[in-house]
């Protein structure tokens, strides 16, 4: 397995404003990944973190909202920027240690309220 | 594009009683499927998974998972729920470029 740590853990913050999520792992993984759990909904992946490379985002989100960092292959930042009351969810990091066996694991998740 | 169903929002089960939680999912290659449990305030936990070989899987805690391939079904079941195993469930297919696709996930209650 991996140990993934991730912070802050939660956070309330004011409307227009950014927040940065930390994304720590113990050793060094091929892929990783953040998501976005809004309340009583299911997961939805945000963007792929490439190592040394632009993000890659799925439909609906851009970098400009949400700007992703993977400057080596344990760590990764997701930033939430301008916030809205729209944006309060949980943000989970996972990552995959093997391509050829994948198993994603997850950190805790920031949950993050918007006022 | 991939997709996962899981047609059960909520489940309620008394203690001691068996459980079978469905997950169906849409995937045009052989899927690599898997379950996770989330706790309240807690990440993801994986269950079980599977990638080939047999179709019944064993997970942590005591959970299995049965693939059938005719049914594009994945189904997860205990045969004794513990008070301790209510929590939200949730299946996934891994797709391409490896990202996961997730269902909308089912919340278990266990009655004491």
């Amino acid at each position: 397995s991996a140990v993934i740590s991730q912070k802050p853990s939660r956070d309330i913050c004011q409307r227009g404003t950014s927040l940065t999520i930390q994304c720590q792992v113990d050793s060094q993984v091929t892929m990783m990944f953040w998501y976005r759990q809004q309340p009583g909904q299911s997961l939805t992946l945000i963007a792929t973190a490439n190592q040394g490379s632009e993000a890659t985002y799925e439909s609906g989100f851009v970098i400009d909202k949400f700007p992703i960092s993977r400057p080596n292959l344990t760590f990764s930042t997701l930033t939430v920027s301008n916030m809205s009351p729209e944006d309060s969810s949980i943000y989970l990091c996972s990552v995959l240690r093997d391509r050829v066996y994948p198993e994603a694991f997850f950190g805790q998740g920031t949950r993050l309220t918007v006022v | 594009a991939q997709s996962v169903t899981q047609p059960d929002i909520h489940i309620t089960v008394s203690e001691g009683a068996s459980l079978e939680l469905r997950c169906n999912y849409s995937y045009g290659a052989t899927p690599y499927l898997f379950w996770y449990v989330q706790s309240p305030g807690q990440g993801l936990q994986l269950l079980l998974k599977y990638f080939s070989g047999d179709t019944l899987v064993q997970g942590i805690k005591g959970f299995e998972a049965e693939f059938k391939r005719s049914q594009s079904s994945f189904n997860l079941r205990k045969p004794s729920v513990h008070w301790s195993d209510a929590a939200e469930y949730f299946c996934a297919v891994r797709g391409g470029g490896n990202k996961l696709t997730f269902g909308t996930g089912t919340q278990l209650k266990v009655e004491l």
